[in-house]
């Protein structure tokens, strides 16, 4: 069976902060796919990244970046001078290449204060 | 615009009543997927398709139904039998299982008094 923690249920930062989100997931699989979605007020999960489990080079993408690492079966998350429209749930998810659905943590709640 | 559309936003109903949850996408996805989000928690996995005329139930199916007539259609009833509807529900879809990305619609808030 596949799970995904994310030990972190809420952080707060002050804007312009580096923050780092937690994810660790548990799979028998060799092949598997990480996500990150960003949940905001409004509800919507808004897709981030999408990681295979053979590609380990970290991810930029602007203020965003992402650490996977197999040997702490961990994908992190760190966001660069955080802004107050960062703030919103973070959800990690993972799913297998064999299966059917994704496995969502409990998600991140991070507030960015000004 | 390319997307997933799901109405109403909020929805009230009484004990004892079935409701429909409607999810549309043009996305041309074959799989389309439907949770429930309770208050400081994760997603649920309440039903999924991967195709036309077929689905499978997911981690809390119990007090739920669902039909899959059309390709860009996936309806939710809550009906009388789940005993805790209240909760947000969303819809997603996806090219394919597994490997793709899934997209999300807004979500329906439902409340049951």
């Amino acid at each position: 069976a596949q799970k995904v923690t994310q030990a972190q249920t809420e952080i707060s930062v002050v804007e312009k902060e580096d923050v780092t989100l937690d994810c660790v997931y548990e799979t028998r699989d060799t092949t598997y796919y990480l996500f990150w979605y960003k949940q905001p007020p409004s509800g919507e999960l808004v897709f981030l990244i999408r990681r295979n489990s053979f590609d380990e080079q970290n991810e930029i993408s602007g203020r965003y970046s992402w650490n996977f690492q197999k040997s702490t079966s961990s994908f992190n998350f760190t966001i660069t001078a955080s802004q107050v429209v960062d703030s919103a749930v973070y959800f990690c998810a993972l799913t297998e290449t064999s299966g059917s659905r994704l496995t969502f943590g409990e998600g991140t709640q991070l507030t960015v204060n000004p | 615009d390319g997307g997933i559309t799901q109405s109403p936003k909020y929805l009230f109903r009484k004990e004892g009543q079935n409701v429909t949850l409607s999810c549309e996408q043009n996305l041309n996805h074959d799989a389309m997927y439907w949770y429930r989000q309770d208050p400081g928690q994760g997603l649920r996995l309440i039903y999924y398709s991967q195709i036309v005329n077929d689905f499978q139930k997911g981690d809390i199916a119990e007090g739920y139904s669902v039909s899959r007539e059309k390709k860009e259609s996936f309806p939710l009833t809550v009906t009388s039998a789940q005993k805790n509807p209240t909760a947000f529900y969303l819809c997603a879809s996806s090219f394919g299982t597994g490997a793709y990305e899934q997209y999300f619609g807004p979500g329906t808030r439902l409340t049951v008094t």
